[in-house]
């Protein structure tokens, strides 16, 4: 079955550092979602790409999709103590269920 | 406000027992699911719904049992059978799916089994 493999598992940075987290698919996918758990919590919805080499940006946020739909990136800019939290993508197939990676755990040193 | 209500928020249970966890939403969402959560290994999903009164088993369905009576409302119950039922366990909706829709998540029902 499909696999969303997810590094690295975890990241502790000092503030003001930059943070980056890669997504790799064993197969081609329709669409890649990023969410993030802040600790204690539920999965908050960030963003979806759906476009071979999309690139969205949220403030301090990059997204990427590749060029061949099997991996993605979430890079932070300068990270804040906000930004705490567990980031996972997400991918699926046509209309199969959507497929986690484990999760990236970011810890931001002040 | 619209959103997924989980309950209870924590839960404690004997082994051997049925456990029944409730996830109703007022989102007007088509699509339910019901993911695991265990430390380190991400989500992983156990039972989701695309209408009423269907389902669709996920990669752990075994030893779970879910119900779809109404669009509102998908409960899970772990059963005696779970050999280690003692998680996070995260309900989630969509408009359609599953699809390529952004899934809304509940606040989650901490199980344990003592």
């Amino acid at each position: 079955g499909q696999q969303v493999m997810q590094i690295p598992q975890y990241q502790h940075v000092q503030e003001g550092e930059d943070f980056t987290t890669y997504c790799n698919s064993s197969t081609t996918l329709s669409n890649i979602q990023w969410y993030k758990q802040r600790p204690g919590g539920h999965p908050v919805f960030l963003i979806q790409l759906v476009k071979s080499g999309e690139v969205k940006k949220q403030k301090r946020l990059t997204f990427q999709f590749g060029e061949a739909k099997k991996n993605s990136s979430l890079h932070i800019t300068a990270t804040q103590t906000t930004d705490v939290g567990t980031y996972f993508c997400a991918g699926n197939s046509g209309n199969t269920p959507l497929v986690f990676g484990k999760g990236t755990r970011l810890s931001v040193i002040a | 406000d619209g959103g997924i209500t989980q309950s209870p928020k924590y839960l404690f249970r004997k082994e051997g027992q049925n456990v029944t966890l409730s996830c109703e939403q007022n989102l007007n969402h088509d699509a339910m699911y019901w993911y695991r959560q265990d430390p380190g290994q991400g989500l992983r999903l156990i039972y989701y719904s695309q209408i009423v009164n269907d389902f669709q088993k996920g990669d752990i369905a075994e030893g779970y049992s879910v119900s779809r009576e109404k669009k509102e409302s998908f409960p899970l119950t772990v059963t005696s059978a779970q050999k280690n039922p003692t998680a996070f366990y995260l309900c989630a909706s969509s408009i359609a799916g599953p699809g390529a829709n952004v899934l809304t998540f509940g606040a989650g029902s901490r199980l344990t089994v003592l």
